[in-house]
């Protein structure tokens, strides 16, 4: 069975630095999709960015970068330059594309950015 | 307008009593989901739906039930409502990506959050 695991519960960082999310997955498939989306306090949920299991460089939206370690099974969220509106819940997710196309989630991290 | 939405934004219910939850969605996806989010534990599938008809159990579907009435609604519904069931209530829609490798993600309402007394 899939599994997302998030082993930083809360985090924090000061303003304008850098902080990384972890996030591990297992999966016995080899072909799969990995997304992070926020969700802020308003509670909506916000997707950020995508990383495909063939995707041979790392992705990278604006602020956010996908550290992708597909031997480690870890594809990290990299926040740069951290604002206060970065505030929020982080969720790591799976999607394989063989059986059910379906979504897995992980337990989230709570990061706080500090002034 | 959003592409995604939920009704109620917010219920308060009690014990024993029957509520159903309404999604429509008008991104044309095929696929649609319930998801409910419990602190510490993520999003969890309850419910999940290919097409019309095709609807399908997810990880923790004991106590709801579901209904595709069309291709843009998806309805929730718990039958008789128990304090546990408290949590925010989220319904997703994505693209069936036919085995490709898709950028493709998951379209989420804005939640309903829902309190059984």
């Amino acid at each position: 069975a899939q599994k997302i695991t998030q082993t930083q519960p809360g985090m924090f960082v000061q303003e304008k630095e850098a902080v990384t999310l972890d996030c591990t997955y297992d999966t016995s498939d080899q072909s799969y999709g990995l997304f992070w989306y926020k969700q802020p306090s308003s509670g909506e949920m916000i997707f950020l960015i995508y990383q495909g299991s063939y995707d041979e460089q790392n992705a990278t939206e604006g602020r956010y970068s996908l550290n992708f370690q597909k031997a480690r099974k870890s594809a990290n969220l990299v926040i740069s330059a951290s604002q206060l509106g970065d505030s929020a819940m982080y969720f790591c997710a799976m999607r394989d594309y063989n059986y059910g196309q379906n979504f897995v989630f992980g337990p989230g991290t709570r990061l706080s950015v500090l002034p | 307008d959003a592409d995604v939405t939920q009704t109620p934004r917010n219920r308060i219910t009690k014990t024993g009593k029957r509520i159903m939850l309404e999604c429509s969605q008008t991104k044309g996806h095929d696929r649609m989901y319930w998801y409910r989010q419990d602190p510490g534990l993520g999003l969890r599938l309850i419910y999940y739906s290919f097409d019309v008809k095709d609807i399908n159990k997810g990880e923790i579907s004991d106590g709801y039930s579901v209904s595709r009435q069309a291709q843009a609604k998806f309805s929730l519904s718990l039958e008789s409502a128990i304090p546990n069931q408290t949590a925010l209530y989220f319904c997703a829609t994505s693209d069936q990506t036919s085995g490709v490798q898709s950028t493709d993600t998951q379209y989420f309402g804005p939640g309903t959050r829902l309190t059984v007394l």
